[in-house]
C-alpha cells in the first residue's frame, strides 16, 4: 500500500512552457485535493474533487487544470508556467466526507520556473 | 469564512523547555480543527484533531492543544521540547462542507536548541 504518490519529486520549467504533476493514490479514496506551498503562506488549494469526472475549483485555481478520469488518479497541468507558479505543490486524498483526520498527503513536488 | 491565525512565525526553545504554539480561528460555527507537522523536505503528519468532543486533545508525541471558545483559540502545548520537534506547524481548520476540504494557517517553524 503506497498511499498518495507524486511525480516529479523535483523539476525546472522554462517561462511558458508546459506540465502535469502526476498524483496517483492506491486507497480507493473518493476525494482528492491539489495544494501549494509558498514560503510563509502556508497551502492554498488549487483544485479538488470529489469522485471522478467531478473537479471544482479551490482558491487559487488561475493558471492550473486538472482531471478525473479515475478514482487513483488526479493529475495537475500547468499550461502557460509562470515564475509566480514556482512552489512545493502537494497533493491529497480523502476517502470520504469529513477533512483534516482523513487527509493522507504525498511528499511534494518541487516546481522552480525560471 | 473560516479562517486561522499562527500568531508566531518562528518560535525557538530549548529542549527539555515548554513548547506553545499559538493559534486563533474564525468560523460561524462549531470548527473542526488540526494540527499538522511539517518535518525538513517531508509530507504533512497529523499531530491532532478537534471536532466537538473534549476540549483538551491529546495527539501524537506528547504534544496537546485546547479548544477555548470564549479566546477563540487552539494553541498547540507539548511540555518539554525535543529535538526532534524541530519543524514546520500548521494550524488547521475544516471548510465547514461536506468536501473534506482545508484551511491552512501561515505555519509556525519551531526551531529546538540544544
Amino acid at each position: 500500500n503506497a498511499g498518495v504518490t507524486q511525480t516529479p519529486k523535483f523539476r525546472i520549467l522554462k517561462i511558458g512552457q508546459s506540465m502535469t504533476l502526476q498524483c496517483t493514490q492506491d486507497m480507493n479514496h473518493n476525494y482528492m485535493y491539489w495544494y501549494r506551498q509558498d514560503p510563509g503562506m502556508g497551502l492554498k488549494l488549487i483544485y479538488y474533487s470529489v469522485g471522478a469526472g467531478i473537479t471544482d475549483k479551490g482558491e487559487v485555481p488561475n493558471g492550473y487544470n486538472v482531471s478525473r478520469s479515475t478514482t487513483e488518479d488526479f493529475p495537475l497541468r500547468l499550461e502557460l508556467a509562470a515564475p509566480s507558479q514556482t512552489s512545493v505543490y502537494f497533493c491529497a486524498s480523502n476517502p470520504g466526507q469529513g477533512g483534516g483526520e482523513k487527509l493522507f498527503f504525498g511528499s511534494g513536488t518541487q516546481l522552480s520556473v525560471l | 469564512a473560516q479562517s486561522v491565525t499562527q500568531l508566531d512565525s518562528h518560535v525557538s526553545v530549548s529542549e527539555g523547555t515548554p513548547v506553545l504554539l499559538r493559534c486563533n480561528y474564525s468560523s460561524s460555527y462549531s470548527p473542526s480543527l488540526f494540527w499538522y507537522v511539517q518535518h525538513p523536505n517531508k509530507g504533512l503528519q497529523l499531530l491532532l484533531k478537534y471536532t466537538s468532543a473534549a476540549t483538551l486533545v491529546k495527539g501524537i508525541n506528547g504534544f496537546e492543544a485546547e479548544f477555548k471558545k470564549s479566546e477563540t483559540s487552539f494553541h498547540l502545548t507539548k511540555p518539554s521540547a525535543h529535538m526532534s520537534d524541530a519543524a514546520e506547524y500548521f494550524c488547521v481548520v475544516s471548510d465547514g462542507g461536506n468536501t473534506g476540504k482545508l484551511i491552512f494557517g501561515q505555519g509556525t517553524t519551531l526551531q529546538v536548541k540544544p
